[in-house]
């Protein structure tokens, strides 16, 4: 079953808010990806940390990598209508089947 | 460079059947993985092949195969279908196998819905 704990699960924002998501797990991480999935598509990975306490950005996608390394966050500034979708965090599971695990997701829909 | 292609991008099949999918990965990428997307469980790790050999599996039941060919194309099989089978199947694929923490490429998925 799913390992990370993601929320919000939705979230209904004005255009030109900030949004703020984060994602939490009971096991320590190496790595924390974001990934957006618009309908009808599949993923895109859209940020990628590596290091406990790293902050990197993607224009105005700022992710952190927290430093007990059981968490990250996903911030988008000024949104617009092309944010909506539905936002994963996922991480890489190395003992037993290497897979990536993902969390449940973020559903943001934008009232223009 | 052409992306991550999975066909056919919609099927309706009838419990009991069996189903055939197929992913053509990004051109030099020789990992692909299969993962199960659904509202409840959400994306859930079917397994993953590299050079032809299955290298990871996730949990679930024998009735879900694969296999990949030498072109590095991947096909999954489910057969015998359940009505919970009903799923959007998404492959990605990644140079080599074991680059998680790179994250994949996905394609756009294949949607099942079993009747």
């Amino acid at each position: 079953g799913q390992q990370l704990n993601q929320s919000p699960q939705s979230m209904f924002i004005q255009e030109g808010e900030d949004v703020s998501m984060n994602c939490t797990s009971s096991s320590i991480f190496n790595t924390w990806l974001w990934y957006k999935q618009d309908p009808g598509e599949g993923p895109v990975l859209l940020i990628a940390l590596y290091k406990a306490g790293e902050l990197t950005s993607n224009g105005r996608l700022t992710a952190q990598f927290g430093i007990t390394r059981k968490d990250s966050f996903l911030n988008i500034s000024a949104s617009i209508p092309s944010d909506v979708g539905i936002y994963f965090c996922a991480g890489p599971l190395i003992q037993g089947a290497q897979k990536l695990v993902f969390g449940q997701g973020t559903r943001l829909t934008i009232n223009p | 460079k052409a992306g991550v292609t999975q066909t056919p991008r919609y099927l309706i099949k009838t419990r009991g059947q069996q189903v055939t999918l197929s992913c053509s990965p990004i051109s030099g990428h020789r990992s692909v993985s299969w993962y199960q997307q659904t509202p409840g469980q959400g994306l859930q790790f079917l397994f993953e092949y590299f050079s032809e050999t299955q290298r990871n599996k996730g949990n679930f039941p024998g009735r879900f195969s694969g296999r990949q060919f030498s072109n590095s194309r991947s096909e999954m099989n489910v057969s015998t279908l359940e009505l919970g089978d009903s799923a959007l199947y998404l492959c990605a694929s990644s140079e080599i196998s074991g680059l998680l923490g790179y994250g994949y490429t996905f394609g756009s998925g294949t949607r099942l819905t079993v009747v």
